[in-house]
């Protein structure tokens, strides 16, 4: 598997602000995706970053609000954008390298509140 | 619309005994199977993947897959109070992202 890190672990922000997340990986990696789990629900898919290129956002998340990322094989940025206490949430972002088929594997989060 | 259907819970055994957890999947072209395990407060944590039809087995935890009926099972035998956790069913087609279950709640007791 891969060594995964976010920054931040987690953050307090004020309505109507934008907070950027960042995810590192210790080596390249094929795909990485940005998921948001909100209390007490599962993981919805937000994007696929895709290296060099826009992200592909899935139904009910737009770049406008969720701008992500990715300059190379290694890292990606998600950003909240314009925040609302709605988007208080976990984010977690993943990856999937070559090294280890098609598991996928998660980072430790950022868990975001928004007053 | 792609669905992963999963018990919610909690499902609550006693410490030694074996938990079933069930998943049911809507999409047919599905070919990778996945638990996960979430600790409160954690992320998800990679615990059995599965491809082909049958069993697989890994310490206490076994896979079960079955395409034809669009089932995926995990057993945990000898379950321990650590086992106490939220366990999450996740399918994909190769190179696409997760779809995940909600999730069922492991309870444990010793």
């Amino acid at each position: 598997s891969a060594v995964i890190s976010q920054k931040p672990s987690r953050d307090i922000c004020q309505r109507g602000t934008s907070l950027t997340i960042q995810c590192q990986v210790d080596s390249q990696v094929t795909m990485m995706f940005w998921y948001r789990q909100q209390p007490g629900q599962s993981l919805t898919l937000i994007a696929t970053a895709n290296q060099g290129s826009e992200a592909t956002y899935e139904s009910g998340f737009v770049i406008d609000k969720f701008p992500i990322s990715r300059p190379n094989l290694t890292f990606s940025t998600l950003t909240v954008s314009n925040m609302s206490p709605e988007d208080s949430s976990i984010y977690l972002c993943s990856v999937v390298g070559d090294s280890f088929g098609n598991e996928q594997f998660f980072g430790p989060g950022t868990r975001l509140t928004v007053l | 619309q792609k669905e992963v259907e999963q018990n919610s819970g909690p499902l609550s055994v006693p410490e030694g005994a074996i938990a079933s957890l069930n998943c049911t999947y809507s999409d047919r072209g599905s070919q990778s199977f996945f638990w996960y395990r979430q600790y409160s407060g954690k992320s998800p944590e990679l615990i059995m993947s599965i491809y082909s039809n049958g069993d697989k087995e890994d310490g206490r935890f076994t896979a079960q897959l079955n395409k034809a009926s669009q089932y995926v099972s995990l057993l945990i035998r000898d379950s321990q109070p650590s086992d106490s956790a939220t366990y999450l069913c996740a399918v994909n087609q190769a190179g696409t992202a997760l779809i995940f279950g909600k999730g069922t709640t492991l309870s444990v007791s010793s």
